[in-house]
């Protein structure tokens, strides 16, 4: 298998924005999606296919990716999306298992 | 509305098992693959395994192959992780969540699953 590295803690305050990167060799080969957690609460789908944003999902929540990197970016962030924040990707070799990212912690005060 | 909700979860002793079971309900179960994905206390999101919306094929994480067996009942809307000789690292929050083209849109509120003696 592989891996996906995001890095641990991103700290903004409200209104800024948020950048959290997810990087793996992978990447160029697979779509990314991104899966927020808040405290004690189960993961919601926020990015879907490197870029799609799901129904429901704020327009400040947006994502790309490029070579080895995909990007999760929250425009404005405001103090209810402090959480937890992860990519994942489908595993080339057989297309169905996958690959959580190592998980970001956002914090917005 | 559609949801998914986890049971079977407790407490068990090393090398004994355990069968959690995921119940959807609000839309059509048997048109949808089902994920399980784990959380250890205090770590992050592990993916487990998957089943195809009808039952035809499974996929495993290295780290349970061998060990778990993943079935499905269409006809009781319900996935069925059966969960052999248990480690201690098995300790997890197990969540059932839906497949939609390889994004897990719906999720289940988890079960917890202890592994100890």
């Amino acid at each position: 298998s592989y891996e996906l590295t995001q890095p641990p803690s991103v700290s903004v305050s409200p209104g800024q924005t948020a950048r959290i990167t997810c990087s793996g060799d992978a990447l160029p080969k697979q779509s990314a999606y991104w899966y927020q957690q808040k405290s004690g609460q189960a993961p919601v789908l926020v990015i879907f296919e490197d870029s799609k944003r799901p129904s429901g999902i704020p327009e400040r929540f947006s994502g790309s990716s490029s070579g080895t990197m995909a990007t999760l970016t929250i425009s404005g962030a405001q103090v209810e999306d402090e959480a937890d924040y992860y990519c994942f990707l489908t595993d080339s070799s057989d297309n169905h298992s996958g690959v959580f990212g190592t998980g970001t912690k956002v914090t917005v005060l | 509305q559609a949801q998914l909700v986890e049971s079977g979860g407790g407490v068990v002793q090393p090398g004994r098992s355990l069968r959690l079971s995921c119940a959807a309900s609000g839309f059509t179960f048997r048109n949808y693959g089902i994920h399980w994905v784990r959380q250890a206390p205090g770590k992050g999101l592990e993916w487990v395994a998957v089943i195809w919306y009808d039952g035809s094929d499974k996929y495993y994480a290295d780290s349970v192959k061998g060990r778990f067996t993943l079935s499905r009942d269409n006809s009781q809307n319900t996935v069925y992780l059966q969960m052999n000789s248990l480690r201690a690292e098995d300790t997890a929050v197990y969540y059932c969540a839906r497949d939609v083209q390889k994004a897990f849109d719906l999720w289940g509120q988890g079960t917890m699953v202890t592994v100890s003696s």
